[in-house]
């Protein structure tokens, strides 16, 4: 079974504080996502990687960056949290070889 | 722009009362739409992929059936467990990004 796991569950972070967020999948799965999800707002894409170091912006980049040193790791910065970032956060991970997306349990961030 | 259009935004079944939920897509080279269903605080689950008009899908109580402009996930004599959101989402062309859904939330009450 492939399996995405995120580094937290639930974390609380105060504004202004720089927050990671770690995703592992260990399928050697190329494509990595991270979104947010907000009631009204569905799923929104923030960053998506298509291999190691190689990244494009999704529909909402601002206030967020990533970073994808190892094919099986993406990690989600929040340089400095804001309360308008408090959200639930899912991973994802696709293979061209697979064609579905696997998303790991999710990190419900708030920030106070 | 690919659209995705899920409707009901919410749906209420008693136990056993059969239904279907929509997925219309507007995009330019469908290479496949998929389902997932997402309990609450949980990240979504696999179901479906679905390909070309005409295909069709069953997993337990569900069944996904795809046309040229949309989707339906048929749940039949659902059960309470069957509770939850389900969410649609295309992909076109060479992309691996996918376009969802807001989402159908469907309560089955005992």
């Amino acid at each position: 079974d492939v399996k995405v796991t995120q580094s937290s569950r639930y974390l609380v972070k105060r504004t202004g504080e720089k927050v990671f967020l770690e995703c592992v999948q260990d399928m050697d799965h190329e494509n990595m996502f991270w979104y947010r999800q907000d009631p009204g707002l569905g799923l929104r894409l923030i960053y998506f990687s298509y291999d190691v170091k190689m990244k494009e912006k999704g529909d909402i980049p601002e206030g967020y960056s990533v970073s994808r040193e190892k094919k099986e790791r993406f990690s989600l910065i929040l340089e400095s949290a804001s309360t308008n970032q408090t959200s639930m956060y899912l991973c994802a991970s696709w293979t061209s070889g697979l064609d579905e997306q696997f998303f790991g349990p999710g990190t419900r961030l708030t920030v106070l | 722009e690919d659209q995705v259009t899920q409707s009901p935004e919410a749906l209420r079944l008693q136990e056993g009362e059969s239904s279907s939920l929509n997925c219309s897509y507007t995009v330019s080279g469908l290479r496949g739409l998929f389902w997932y269903r997402q309990d609450p605080g949980k990240g979504p689950e696999f179901l479906f992929t679905l390909y070309s008009a005409g295909e069709e899908k069953e997993k337990e109580r569900l069944k996904a059936t795809l046309t040229k402009k949309e989707s339906f996930l048929h749940i039949t004599a659902p059960k309470p467990e069957d509770s939850a959101t389900y969410l649609c989402a295309v992909r076109t062309g060479g992309s691996y990004i996918p376009t969802f859904g807001r989402g159908t939330s469907l309560i089955v009450h005992p």
